[in-house]
């Protein structure tokens, strides 16, 4: 069974800050697949980044960037430059499985950008 | 590119009554699309898999009888509620897949309320 960990209901950060949003995860699978999604209050979710099991370095997209530890099984999202947009939920998920990765999201973070 | 769209955005519904939400890959071919459902302030849980041209797999505890997905073309997935009642209520999120192991690409979403 598949488990994902987002210890931080909700996160403050000052405008043009960085933010580190915490994502642990727990598998038996050798091969899986590590995404963030934000989700705004319009409730659509938006792919921000993924980072592969298998993947050396850290995944980066625009001012996201994925702080890939395999070892300590954490996959924590660091938004850089903070804008009052970014305010929304976001959900750490993971797939594996054979066929197109399932998904199985933690139970999300609030992040909350202050002007 | 990978937009998805769900039709219709919200929908208010009498007990009892059946009710019929379309998902639709507008620039790409989903082999797989999923179906989720959010409650207010909760995670999204995954409640089926489809793949094109064949049988939806279910999630352990949800009623195929009473969820029923069809995912006739690979640009259209339907999920129909049947016999909706008021603890039906909830956020309906569907995501496609172009490929194997791909990234997930979700709808807007569709908010279920069963008066």
């Amino acid at each position: 069974a598949q488990k994902i960990t987002q210890t931080q209901p909700g996160m403050f950060v000052q405008e043009k800050e960085a933010v580190t949003l915490d994502c642990t995860y727990d598998t038996s699978d050798q091969s899986y697949g590590l995404f963030w999604y934000k989700q705004p209050s319009s409730g659509e979710m938006i792919f921000l980044i993924y980072q592969g099991s298998y993947d050396e370095q850290n995944a980066t997209e625009g001012r996201y960037s994925l702080n890939f530890q395999k070892a300590r099984k954490s996959a924590n999202l660091v938004i850089s430059a903070s804008q009052l947009g970014d305010s929304a939920m976001y959900f750490c998920a993971m797939g594996s499985g054979a066929g197109s990765y399932q998904l199985t999201f933690g139970k999300g973070t609030k992040l909350s950008v202050i002007p | 590119g990978a937009v998805v769209s769900q039709h219709p955005s919200w929908v208010i519904c009498k007990s009892g009554t059946s009710v019929k939400i379309e998902c639709r890959s507008l620039d790409f071919q989903a082999t797989t699309m999923f179906w989720y459902r959010q409650f207010p302030k909760q995670s999204l849980m995954l409640m089926a898999t489809s793949n094109e041209g064949s049988k939806a797999t279910y999630e352990q505890g949800v009623e195929k009888d009473k969820f029923l997905i069809n995912h006739a073309s690979l640009t259209l997935s339907t999920l129909t509620v049947t016999s909706a009642h008021p603890e039906d209520s909830s956020f309906y999120i569907c995501s496609g897949s172009r490929v194997v192991l791909d990234t997930q690409y979700f709808g807007p979403g569709t908010r279920l309320t069963v008066l």
